[in-house]
């Protein structure tokens, strides 16, 4: 079965630290990648995608990288403020499921003044 | 900026009650999907749209949900007789192409099931 996991489940950092956070999935056929901010009771706002051929994206002060055979990305984001405090999601398009996102369960991320 | 616009943003209903959820999806973009995301739990894929056809649906996606487009700008989900367990938040994804597969979703509809 096709699995995407986030750990961990939730960060604490002060601001300007850098966030990095982890995404793993079980096969490494996917199609693409893409990252996603949620905040609470809210939509999802898509960050980021990677295409399976790419290493990495970059878009302002986050970066997401990819690396197919160990089943994982990272998305970093530089010099955290208080308004990075979200969830963040991981969903994979895998090449035998067609279009459709397999998510991850996230990384809620609070960013302390 | 173009966005995915789904109504209403919460619904009541009663358990055994019809529901249908809408959404309006970015004009140009020719994929359309359901997820849900219970409380707590996962975001959840539910059925994928094409071509006025369904192209993928999930084990969730039973007989009591079906999906209709009705117009050229309206994509709706109807659940014909709601559970407990519908109870959930509802979001609606459009793509581009499949080479341009980045989805965009909507705010979503709470949907509570009393």
């Amino acid at each position: 079965k096709q699995e995407v996991t986030q750990i961990p489940a939730a960060l604490s950092v002060p601001e300007g630290e850098n966030l990095v956070l982890n995404c793993s999935f079980t096969d490494s056929a996917i199609y693409n990648l893409q990252w996603f901010r949620q905040d609470p009771g809210k939509g999802l706002t898509s960050l980021l995608l990677i295409q399976s051929s790419q290493r990495e994206q970059t878009s302002g002060r986050l970066n997401a990288s990819l690396d197919k055979s160990s089943g994982r990305s990272t998305l970093y984001i530089a010099a955290s403020q208080p308004g990075d405090s979200a969830t963040y999601l991981c969903a994979v398009s895998f090449w035998a499921a067609g279009n459709k996102l397999t998510f991850g369960g996230g990384t809620r991320v609070l960013v302390k003044p | 900026e173009p966005e995915v616009t789904q109504t209403p943003s919460h619904q009541v209903t009663q358990m055994g009650q019809e529901v249908i959820l809408r959404c309006v999806p970015i004009s140009n973009h020719l994929y359309f999907y359901w997820y849900r995301q219970i409380l707590g739990q996962k975001v959840e894929f539910l059925v994928s749209f094409y071509n006025n056809e369904i192209s993928e649906k999930s084990e969730i996606f039973d007989d009591q949900f079906s999906v209709e487009r009705p117009d050229g700008s309206n994509f709706t989900l109807k659940i014909r007789s709601t559970k407990l367990e519908d109870s959930a938040m509802y979001f609606c994804a459009s793509s581009e192409s499949l080479a341009k597969n980045i989805q965009y979703f909507g705010a979503g509809t709470r949907l509570s099931v009393l």
